[in-house]
């Protein structure tokens, strides 16, 4: 079975940073594009990033450009997604994706609460 | 960055009915878009790609049509599984953008 599972959500202060993972199963993970899209609570969904299967091409939301940085393991079979100087409206369930255009397949998310 | 659009914001329905939910691209996507079902708590799921194609294991009930910058999304005979929030997405660009989504309620 496709899973993806994100961990490392959790409290952070403002101006704060926050390291997500996301492990993945249940497919051959080098051969796919993978993506982090987001949900501020009660609102919609927010792409944030996305990888080649190389790491050689990655792709932000500008409201996130220099701020976070995604990458990915291979041979850990693992996504990630650092973020720094956090904000407010960061606030959100992150969600690990398979792919770079279609979402097929989707992680339970991971909370992340930006507040003092 | 290409702005989705989606109507109505929610409706109410029952069992049986037949809804229709459309999306609108501020430009032309082509066939680059998707739709995504998510109920509450949960992840989304992938229903409708490529505009009009079925996700395998998804029932036939759901459908998808349009191009370039508009699109319609229907559920034939509204199922009690079938309550839940739409979203349509597209792809035709980066940043990938999304509606705002539809929730559908039960009447």
């Amino acid at each position: 079975e496709v899973q993806p599972v994100e961990s490392g959500g959790g409290l952070v202060q403002p101006g704060g940073s926050l390291r997500l993972s996301c492990a993945a199963s249940g497919f051959t993970f080098s051969s796919y594009w993978m993506s982090w899209v987001r949900q501020a609570p009660g609102k919609g969904l927010e792409w944030v990033a996305n990888i080649k299967q190389d790491g050689s091409e990655k792709y932000y939301v500008d409201s996130v450009k220099g701020r976070f940085t995604i990458s990915r393991d291979n041979a850990k079979n693992s996504l990630f997604l650092q973020m720094n100087s956090l904000r407010a409206e960061d606030t959100a369930v992150y969600y690990c994706a398979r792919g770079g255009s279609t979402f097929r397949y989707w992680g339970q998310g991971t909370l992340v609460t930006v507040s003092s | 960055d290409i702005q989705m659009t989606q109507s109505p914001s929610s409706l109410s329905a029952s069992v049986g009915d037949r809804v229709t939910i459309t999306c609108q691209a501020s430009q032309d996507t082509s066939n680059h878009l998707n739709w995504y079902q998510q109920k509450p708590g949960k992840a989304p799921k992938l229903l409708i790609y490529d505009a009009s194609n079925l996700e395998t294991g998804v029932p036939s009930r759901f459908s998808g049509s349009g191009s370039g910058t508009d699109f319609t999304f229907t559920i034939s005979s509204l199922q009690p599984e079938d309550f839940a929030t739409y979203y349509c997405q597209q792809y035709h660009s980066l940043p990938r953008t999304f509606g705002p989504g539809t929730k559908v309620a039960i009447k």
